[in-house]
């Protein structure tokens, strides 16, 4: 049968703004997570971390936000640049599931040079 | 270091034909999951391993199976192919204890016709 692609939520940014993905986590039991970067042809490749005891983190050009209360990650890229373009991913590793970890459905970004 | 690696990177195969992928994971992680990534589903976890033994299972049917070496070398198999295993599969591994930053090798891309 036909099957259905994700319609992944889409960003575009010029080379050097700010870009910020943001990311909807299902288990309010979770308490580690992390953000990946795709690249096409490529695997995930691991961006920042967070535990669920921090509200903030911060890498190199990249920021990690963690909002408990309402189940939501964000992450910030400053100066976007075009290697940059890649699909983003959250993914949660709910408590008590060992290190089964829980993708979201990811986020398209595009640097426009 | 070496990162993961994954063979083949392509292979083509038939309905009712059963598969074998291998995955190598980084020198001294003993920690190797698999995933599933399609357009339809995105990211989903299959299982892991840790020391020759199978640690979580995720929500598939008993034609995908796994299985570790000794040397942390872990290969997964799929029986009875179905078109609907076309799919890019995702090998990562991880180092013990702390933090859960599994990283991934670049896949095998599989398709059933």
């Amino acid at each position: 049968g036909e099957s259905v692609g994700l319609h992944l939520p889409t960003l575009s940014v010029q080379e050097g703004d700010n870009s910020i993905i943001n990311c909807a986590y299902s288990n309010s039991a979770s308490d580690y997570f992390i953000w990946y970067k795709q690249e096409s042809g490529k695997g995930p490749q691991f961006i920042i971390d967070i535990r669920s005891n921090m509200d903030k983190r911060q890498g190199q050009r990249v920021t990690v936000l963690l909002n408990k209360t309402v189940k939501h990650l964000s992450l910030q890229i400053a100066a976007t640049q075009p290697g940059d373009s890649a699909v983003y991913f959250c993914a949660e590793n709910p408590l008590g599931s060992n290190y089964k970890l829980t993708f979201g459905k990811g986020t398209l970004l595009t640097v426009n040079p | 270091k070496a990162g993961v690696t994954q063979t083949p990177r392509y292979l083509i195969k038939t309905r009712g034909q059963q598969v074998t992928l291998s995955c190598s994971p980084i020198s001294g992680h003993r920690s190797v999951s698999w995933y599933q990534q399609t357009p339809g589903q995105g990211l989903q976890f299959l299982f892991e391993y840790f020391s020759e033994t199978q640690r979580n299972k995720g929500n598939f049917p008993g034609r995908f199976s796994g299985r570790q070496f000794s040397n942390s070398r872990s290969e997964m198999n799929v029986s009875t192919l179905e078109l609907g295993d076309s799919a890019l599969y995702l090998c990562a591994s991880r180092a013990d204890g702390g933090r859960n930053i599994q990283y991934f090798g670049a896949g095998t891309r599989l398709s059933v016709l």
